[in-house]
């Protein structure tokens, strides 16, 4: 089954400590996203690539950083410079239509203690 | 820039009464518009979309929502809610020329009572 895959489901990291959250697809989608989730704000996004080796930021990029080295791949990397790391974070990706639907993953649970 | 609106941060309905959840953009073109539902802990589900053609459009688990530009809403209805309905449903919108980006309102949270 084609889909969005983000592991792990929960994640623990101590203060200071930078820590890489993993997003796949199989869905062939060139642009994939990732957004931010904190409750009563809605999804912010951090950083999107609408291609291979190319990405921008979002509204809230800082302490943030990505690669998109493969199609099928884009880690996002949270730096010890993240002043509030704590989130649910989603990683989704669509391809270019007039429908400009964008399908999700299950998401990434971070506590940082 | 454009920017979506969801009044209703939690809303409280009966099993078996209709639901109405709120959604206005600001933008000055025809936008793109979807409604998505989540679960507790759990990524987010396409319920429909709207791009073009007929205003009302039809979604999945008997969801519709209705384009009114004159408003520049997009409300999401159900003419009888199941008690698995409940869940955060989101609102967002997309442009032409913004890419395949989105923005997505603050989200309602649905209770529904047995």
């Amino acid at each position: 089954d084609g889909g969005i895959t983000q592991s792990p489901k929960y994640l623990f990291r101590k203060e200071g400590q930078n820590v890489t959250l993993s997003c796949e697809q199989n869905l062939n989608h060139d642009a994939m996203y990732w957004y931010r989730q904190d409750p009563g704000q809605g999804l912010r996004l951090i950083y999107y690539s609408q291609i291979v080796n190319d990405f921008q930021k979002g509204d809230i990029a800082e302490g943030y950083s990505v690669s998109r080295e493969k199609k099928e791949s884009f880690p996002l990397t949270v730096t010890s410079a993240q002043k509030n790391p704590t989130a649910f974070y989603l990683c989704a990706s669509s391809t270019p239509s007039t429908s400009r639907e964008q399908f999700f993953g299950p998401g990434t649970r971070l506590t940082v203690l | 820039a454009q920017s979506v609106t969801q009044p209703d941060i939690h809303i409280t309905v009966s099993e078996g009464a209709s639901l109405e959840l709120r959604c206005n953009y600001s933008y000055g073109a025809t936008p793109y518009l979807f409604w998505y539902v989540q679960s507790p802990g759990q990524g987010l589900q396409l319920l429909l979309k709207y791009f073009s053609g007929d205003t009302l459009v039809q979604g999945i688990k008997g969801f519709e929502a209705e384009f009114k530009r004159s408003q520049s809403s997009f409300n999401l209805r159900k003419p009888s809610v199941h008690w698995s309905d409940a869940a955060e449903y989101f609102c967002a919108v997309g442009f032409t020329g913004g890419g395949n980006k989105l923005t997505f309102g603050t989200g309602t949270q649905l209770k529904v009572e047995l």
